[in-house]
């Protein structure tokens, strides 16, 4: 295992409630990502993070914030959620960001009715 | 931008036979193509990577994946399937340019190996 740990792993909630997502790691790698799964589309990159404080969007953030305070810890956001953000969301590290490899969490099934 | 086609929404093989799950791709540089195996109920776990070099690449629990330039393909492989190798496959690419490249998925290959 790559020492990522999500939580919650489950979530049901409203249309229009705020919804704050954990990953937290214990490898001391730089780089951590964010991505939602859904049928017929693969893995989508929403946010990710190159250190403390250093955050950039991916393909699919609009709706979504981040923060990263400490190395170990990334926090995804959604301020108000809708149901179209109804997911899987899987973080993942990776040492580098080119040729290294990222290890993936076991991933949040979020539902929002 | 960066692309990935898994042409196979599922594959069936016999345990004991030969497995091929598909993969093509597309980058303006040089490709850094990923094999990943995802369980139910669980995170993608990396099974190989090419990076450069030989074009045959071996990874975990036996499966292997073969680079190809002129097809941009990078199929994976496994000599004789498990039951145990059913699973949801992705195949995955990223620009080898400098600065940050995004990792981009394919859409997965279920993996059916019956008895």
């Amino acid at each position: 295992d790559a020492g990522i740990t999500q939580s919650p792993r489950h979530k049901v909630t409203e249309t229009g409630t705020p919804v704050t997502l954990r990953c937290h790691q214990t490898e001391n790698h730089r780089y951590m990502y964010w991505y939602r799964q859904d049928p017929g589309h693969g893995l989508r990159l929403i946010h990710y993070s190159y250190g403390v404080k250093d955050t950039d969007k991916g393909e699919v953030s609009d709706g979504y914030s981040v923060s990263r305070s400490k190395t170990e810890d990334f926090l995804l956001t959604l301020e108000s959620a809708t149901s179209s953000q109804t997911s899987v969301y899987f973080c993942a590290i990776s040492v580098g960001q080119s040729n290294q490899p990222q290890h993936f969490g076991d991933g949040t099934r979020l539902s929002i009715l | 931008a960066q692309s990935v086609a898994q042409p196979e929404d599922q594959v069936n093989v016999a345990e004991g036979n030969p497995l091929t799950v598909k993969c093509t791709y597309s980058v303006s540089g040089n490709p850094y193509l990923f094999w990943y195996v995802q369980y139910p109920n669980r995170g993608l776990q990396f099974l190989l990577k090419y990076i450069t070099g030989d074009n045959l690449v071996k990874g975990s629990y036996g499966f292997e994946a073969e680079f190809n330039k002129s097809q941009t393909s990078f199929h994976l492989k496994k000599p004789s399937a498990l039951v145990s190798d059913s699973a949801l496959y992705f195949c995955a690419v990223r620009d080898g340019g400098t600065g940050f490249q995004k990792l981009v998925f394919g859409t997965g290959t279920r993996l059916l190996v019956s008895p």
